[in-house]
């Protein structure tokens, strides 16, 4: 079972910094998180992942709370083309690739 | 460089019969992994493969089984299919089995059984 919890769905209007939650309450010390992202019928898309520290690329940025419980996924400036189902997934690394979804964040950008 | 390959994209297959599905790698990765993801029951994780070898098996039944080629290229079989079996096929290829590893995944190959 998926070990993160998500809301099912959240807007953002086009411009605006789409931020979205995830809880992680149970998480070990050896888990990382993860966040990919799947567009209408595509396969999941990698998005960013940390550990402890918070974390930016070129999409997006990731800030997790000091006792590592929660953490955001933040999206500073969402387009159109970022509408799209989010995953939160906590991950052992040293565990193998298997990838455990859950619901994940439904997040509809409007003009 | 390539992406991910999955072969075919499509496929209608009737009640009973079996499938085999294809997936071919990025370049120089090693690892493979395969997914399910039917609108009930979301994304679930069925295998991953590395070195020819399975590593991890989701909760699946005996019908579903796959294996790798030394070129890392990967086949999953599906047997004695069932109206349950319908749905996206999707695998997921990273550089190592551990670490600090993402995984890209293919485009899928959608199932129909009737």
């Amino acid at each position: 079972d998926a070990k993160t919890t998500q809301p099912p769905s959240m807007d953002c209007a086009e411009g605006r910094a789409a931020n979205l939650p995830c809880n992680h309450s149970t998480i070990s010390g050896n888990e990382y998180v993860y966040w990919y992202r799947q567009i209408h019928s595509q396969g999941p898309q990698y998005i960013i992942h940390g550990l402890k520290n918070n974390e930016t690329n070129e999409m997006a940025s990731l800030i997790i709370t000091e006792d590592r419980k929660s953490s955001t996924l933040i999206l500073p400036h969402a387009t159109l083309r970022d509408t799209a189902v989010y995953y939160c997934i906590v991950r052992v690394e040293q565990a193998g690739t298997a990838l455990i979804f859950g619901k994940g964040t439904t997040l509809s950008v409007s003009s | 460089k390539a992406g991910v390959t999955q072969t075919p994209r499509y496929l209608i297959k009737t009640r009973g019969q079996q499938v085999t599905l294809s997936c071919s790698p990025i370049s120089g990765h090693r690892s493979v992994s395969w997914y399910q993801q039917t609108p009930g029951q979301g994304l679930q994780f069925l295998f991953e493969y590395f070195s020819e070898t399975q590593r991890n098996k989701g909760n699946f039944p005996g019908r579903f089984s796959g294996r790798q080629f030394s070129n890392s290229r990967s086949e999953m079989n599906v047997s004695t299919l069932e109206l349950g079996d319908s749905a996206l096929y999707l695998c997921a290829s990273s550089l190592r089995w551990r670490g600090n590893t993402e995984a890209f995944f293919g485009q899928g190959t959608r199932l129909t059984v009737v």
